[in-house]
């Protein structure tokens, strides 16, 4: 699986936008990028994924950049549950998720 | 629509004892995921089922392990006899499909303690 380089920590205030980079340049042409986020005592949830368009949902927007070899999740107004931990992962053929130390987001009140 | 279930929410036992935890899918997804935590480490995965088959188990950490999925729905996964470093938190997922394009969808997970 393809490697991803992330922050380990970021802060935001509340309301705020916040983006969280991703690096991923040696992403392969089928690899998509997910964005999964952690939040304490759960288990991972889905954010968003894209192949090569910037793709927007109701929680996020994924920016990619245009050689792929990098991407921005964006939340555009932070809230105190946003708080959690970012993890930026490349999925290819394989079908399993491999998971770095991701960017812990700590959102201020 | 219900998510991803999984029992038991918490379960400790001693060393050499075996514990089994389940996993519900969510309904129609044909794809079933195990992974784990272990203290201080990166989630980690174990185990991959289409249906009732097993799809990729290279994460499987020894023998000790079990895994099942008859019928293709629920996933059972055994820890016989449980060691130590099995304490972690296990998580199950599901997804429609297993090819990149498609998300995964977790369960809260079962804290394994073994003292």
């Amino acid at each position: 699986d393809a490697k991803t380089t992330q922050p380990n920590s970021m802060e935001s205030n509340e309301e705020e936008p916040v983006h969280l980079p991703c690096n991923h340049s040696t992403i392969s042409g089928t690899d998509y990028i997910h964005w999964y986020r952690q939040l304490p005592s759960q288990g991972p949830e889905y954010v968003i994924h894209g192949l090569t368009s910037n793709v927007n949902n109701r929680m996020a927007s994924l920016a990619i950049a245009e050689d792929r070899k990098s991407s921005t999740l964006i939340l555009h107004r932070a809230t105190l549950r946003d708080a959690a931990v970012y993890y930026c992962i490349l999925r290819g053929r394989g079908s399993r998720l491999t998971f770095g130390e991701g960017t812990q987001l700590t959102v201020n009140p | 629509e219900a998510g991803v279930t999984q029992f038991p929410s918490h379960s400790v036992i001693e060393k050499g004892q075996t514990v089994t935890l389940r996993c519900d899918p969510i309904s129609g997804h044909d794809n079933l995921y195990w992974y784990r935590r272990v203290m201080g480490k990166e989630i980690k995965f174990l185990l991959h089922f289409v249906k009732e088959s097993k799809q990729d188990e290279s994460g499987m950490p020894n023998n000790r392990f079990l895994a099942e999925r008859t019928g293709g729905t629920y996933s059972t996964l055994k820890v016989q006899p449980a060691e130590l470093e099995d304490s972690g938190v296990y998580f199950c997922a599901s997804s429609l499909r297993s090819t990149g394009g498609y998300e995964q969808y977790f369960g809260p997970g079962t804290r394994l303690t073994v003292t």
